[in-house]
């Protein structure tokens, strides 16, 4: 059974750098799209992007100026990076599988990101 | 992008009725449309993919239908472990994979 974890700051002050990092464990990193998705506190979900295990990625528009998402297969890991948080960047952060069917068929837990001072 | 449009937003239903949630996109997207189950607290669960495709040890009593940019989510006989957010999700066109805003389902 694939599982996926999520790790990193909880929180991240105005204008830095969020970095979360999703480990995937029970299966391969390879030939799968690999998705970050969040949640603000409340509301609904908000696809941010993914990277297939060449690490070639895509984006949301509305924050791709700001987002990088990479792959190490040696660790079976992929990474997030959001430039220039504010506030409404505050939401639960999830990594999840995109499987055969083009739905995201794992999840992780989810981790909470708060932008504050 | 696709815009999604679930209706309701919200309803109210009691253990053992038939509900119908309704996903409309503002483009064709053939039968490339995903359903999530999301309880209070807890990660979004795939019930549903390609429509009408029930994800392996969801129970039968879930079932999609619909084409074009029509869709709907039937549950019949609602059991108390049901009440839930849902969320349709499109998969035809990227970027971005985009949700419907969700449908909470509470019991009356």
């Amino acid at each position: 059974q694939v599982q996926l974890q999520e790790s990193g700051p909880g929180l991240v002050k105005p204008s830095e750098t969020l970095s979360l990092t999703c480990t995937v464990s029970g299966g391969s990193i390879s030939n799968y799209y690999w998705n970050w998705i969040r949640q603000p506190p409340g509301k609904g979900l908000e696809w941010i992007g993914y990277v297939y295990d060449s690490g070639s990625t895509i984006y949301n528009p509305s924050l791709k100026s700001r987002v990088t998402i990479s792959v190490d297969k040696s660790t079976n890991q992929f990474s997030l990076n959001l430039s220039s948080v504010t506030a409404a960047d505050t939401a639960v952060y999830y990594c999840a599988r995109r499987g055969r069917s083009n739905a995201f068929d794992f999840w992780g837990q989810g981790t909470m990101v708060t932008v504050s001072s | 992008d696709i815009q999604m449009t679930q209706s309701p937003s919200s309803l109210s239903a009691s253990v053992g009725d038939r509900v119908t949630i309704t996903c409309r996109t503002s483009h064709i997207i053939s039968r490339y449309l995903n359903w999530y189950q999301q309880k209070p607290g807890e990660v979004p669960k795939l019930l549903i993919y390609d429509t009408s495709k029930l994800q392996s040890g969801v129970p039968s009593r879930f079932s999609g239908s619909g084409s074009g940019t029509d869709f709907t989510l039937t549950i019949s006989g609602l059991q108390p472990e049901d009440f839930a957010t849902y969320y349709c999700q499109q998969s035809y066109s990227v970027p971005p994979y985009t949700f419907g805003q969700g449908t909470k389902l509470d019991i009356k």
